[in-house]
């Protein structure tokens, strides 16, 4: 079963700065099928990239995905006040199905 | 606009049952395989079991092997959970979710319901 690991924990940034979160698998993904999700407290998941690097349905172009094999990074170039969430890293390509890394915390 | 609204958590105790369900609207339910995903309390994302748009192919994650069926009825655009013997660890948000592609099962999830709760306890 791949393992993803997300770092960093926790990313303490400022508005209009830009957050690289790294995602990274204990063995290469298939097809590079990797996806991210953002998380607000008290919401449900959405989609933002998959792919790894393939934005979803109306996720702004601050949104960035990059990476193959068993390093990915979900990239937000200008943080703006609604990004501060959990985003998640998920592997899609193995036969464990979805499987979900731990989190990083983006705050203020 | 699509839509997925759970229905069916509470306060349970070990080793009793609970069936949970997941209205959808908005899209054509008979198209897409729909999993659930859960999050325990201040936890991250956990996929629990997926079926297809036929009900052709069923999974489960191995902690809720042979204790949790899941289920559709495509002509009432309804997804189901029936979750037997429930242990503590089962306690988390239940997640209804809509599977990406049409037609196949690619296991990302490009729509999510609310979530029910589901507390296990005596």
């Amino acid at each position: 079963e791949i393992v993803l690991t997300q770092s960093p924990g926790t990313l303490s940034l400022s508005p209009g700065e830009r957050a690289t979160l790294s995602c990274r698998a204990s063995q290469s993904v298939r097809n590079n099928y990797l996806a991210w999700y953002q998380q607000k407290p008290g919401q449900a998941p959405r989609l933002l990239i998959y792919g790894a690097s393939s934005r979803a349905t109306g996720i702004p172009d601050r949104f960035s995905g990059s990476g193959s094999g068993t390093d990915f990074t979900l990239t937000i170039s200008r943080l703006e006040p609604e990004d501060f969430a959990v985003y998640y890293c998920q592997q899609y390509g193995s036969s464990a199905r979805g499987t979900f890394g731990q989190g990083t915390k983006v705050e203020i | 606009e699509v839509q997925l609204v759970e229905s069916g958590g509470g306060l349970v105790q070990p080793g009793r049952s609970l069936r949970l369900s997941c209205a959808a609207s908005g899209f054509s339910f008979d198209d897409y395989a729909m999993h659930w995903v859960r999050q325990a309390p201040g936890k991250g994302l956990d996929w629990v079991s997926d079926i297809s748009w036929n009900s052709g192919n069923i999974g489960y994650a191995d902690s809720v092997k042979g204790r949790f069926t899941i289920s559709r009825d495509n002509a009432k655009n309804s997804l189901y959970l029936q979750m037997n013997s429930l242990r503590a660890e089962d306690t988390a948000l239940y997640y209804c979710a809509k599977d990406a592609l049409l037609g196949v099962t690619t296991y990302y999830f490009d729509s999510w319901g609310q979530g029910t709760l589901v507390t296990v306890s005596s």
